[in-house]
Parts: C-alpha cells; sequence; structure tokens
C-alpha cells in the first residue's frame, strides 16, 4: 500500500521558472492538501480540494496553483519561481468528515536559486 | 496568525522518563486536535488524536489530555524511548468545511539514552 506519494524528492529551481510537483494517493480519500513548510515553521496550508474537479485557496496561495482532474491525482503548479517559494511541500489526504487524520507524502524539497 | 502555538522549540528527556509536549490554540472552533510525529526528511506520521467531546485519550505509551477551557493539550509520553526523538507537531481542526489542519510550529524532542 504506497498511501501518498509525491514527486520529485528533491529539485533546484532557477528564478524565474516554473515546474509541478507531482502527488498522488491510493486509499480514494476525497479530500487533498498542499502544504508548505518553512525552517522552524509550522505547515502552511497551500490550496486544498474536496475532490475531483474542486479545489480551493489555503492559508498561502499566492504563487501556486493546483488541479484535481482525477480522486488520486493533485499537482502543484509553481509558475515564475521566487526565492520566497524555497521550502518543503508536502502533500496530504484524508477521508471526509470530523475525526480521521490526514495521511502525508514524503515531501518535496525545493530550493529557488 | 497563528491559530495553534507550541511554545517550547525543543525539549531534551533522559531515557525512562515522562515527556510532556504543550499546544495552545485560540480558535474555540476546534474540535478535532491531533499530534503527528516527524522524522528528518519523512512526511509527518500520525500519532494520536482527541475529539473535543473528550478529555484524555490514551494509546499504549502516549496520552493526549485535552484542557477545552484553557485552549490547551498536552502529550504525554511514558516511559520516553531514544526512537522518540523527532519533532512533534500539534494540529486541529474545525468540524465543518474541508476539516483543514492547523499545525503548530513544533517541538523537537530528544531522549538521551
Amino acid at each position: 500500500n504506497a498511501g501518498v506519494t509525491q514527486t520529485p524528492k528533491f529539485r533546484i529551481l532557477k528564478i524565474g521558472q516554473s515546474m509541478t510537483l507531482q502527488c498522488t494517493q491510493d486509499m480514494n480519500h476525497n479530500y487533498m492538501y498542499w502544504y508548505r513548510q518553512d525552517p522552524g515553521m509550522g505547515l502552511k496550508l497551500i490550496y486544498y480540494s474536496v475532490g475531483a474537479g474542486i479545489t480551493d485557496k489555503g492559508e498561502v496561495p499566492n504563487g501556486y496553483n493546483v488541479s484535481r482532474s482525477t480522486t488520486e491525482d493533485f499537482p502543484l503548479r509553481l509558475e515564475l519561481a521566487a526565492p520566497s517559494q524555497t521550502s518543503v511541500y508536502f502533500c496530504a489526504s484524508r477521508d471526509p468528515g470530523a475525526g480521521t487524520e490526514a495521511f502525508f507524502g514524503q515531501g518535496t524539497r525545493l530550493t529557488v536559486v | 496568525d497563528q491559530q495553534v502555538k507550541q511554545n517550547s522549540p525543543s525539549l531534551s528527556v533522559q531515557e525512562g522518563r515522562i515527556s510532556i509536549l504543550n499546544c495552545d490554540y485560540t480558535n474555540s472552533m476546534f474540535d478535532y486536535f491531533l499530534w503527528y510525529k516527524k522524522y528528518p526528511a519523512e512526511g509527518p506520521t500520525f500519532l494520536i488524536s482527541i475529539s473535543s467531546i473528550k478529555d484524555k485519550n490514551e494509546d499504549g505509551r502516549f496520552t493526549v489530555f485535552l484542557n477545552k477551557s484553557a485552549k490547551h493539550l498536552s502529550l504525554h509520553i511514558v516511559p520516553s524511548q531514544p526512537g522518540d526523538s523527532a519533532v512533534y507537531f500539534c494540529a486541529a481542526s474545525e468540524k465543518t468545511g474541508a476539516n483543514n489542519l492547523f499545525f503548530g510550529t513544533g517541538t523537537r524532542l530528544t531522549v538521551i539514552p
């Protein structure tokens, strides 16, 4: 059982480049999330989705875009990368409703130079 | 505005003793609380949770206590083991909406053999 899989694990981008962080889950969870974690900080919610075709902004959405064409996949797009987007990115999925935990991927460490 | 706060960035405990990690929150709409454990270069993994209708939940060596009037929860680990050394995140969610998780900044626990 793979759970939540993120690719790539590491990436270095130059300022102004763009990339897509991939996330896929095999637990048939409707809810999916993208978080970023900066050094010494907690996880901040970037975007979330409650099902295929439905996405919404979290706390820190600027500079990012998402799509959710299938239940399994929730890619995060960075357009015009900036040094402020240097962070570790985590994708997570969860069953709907209260009282359930979120399952996280291993993370993508992104450096923008 | 940090809705979930962990005011101790680090904690060191001798093996076999009790570890107590604290968490405070400001949003009275939170009704489900979770603790996650995170090792370096890995995603957070779920440890234990508690619903707002309870004041205590126990799972083996791990117990979470919730004091709703004080908006405070704590995680007790007894006895502490070297393998417990990790960063512990407190998280909270509301009953409504997409049950987004709001995270604290984490406490790095070191268990000294």
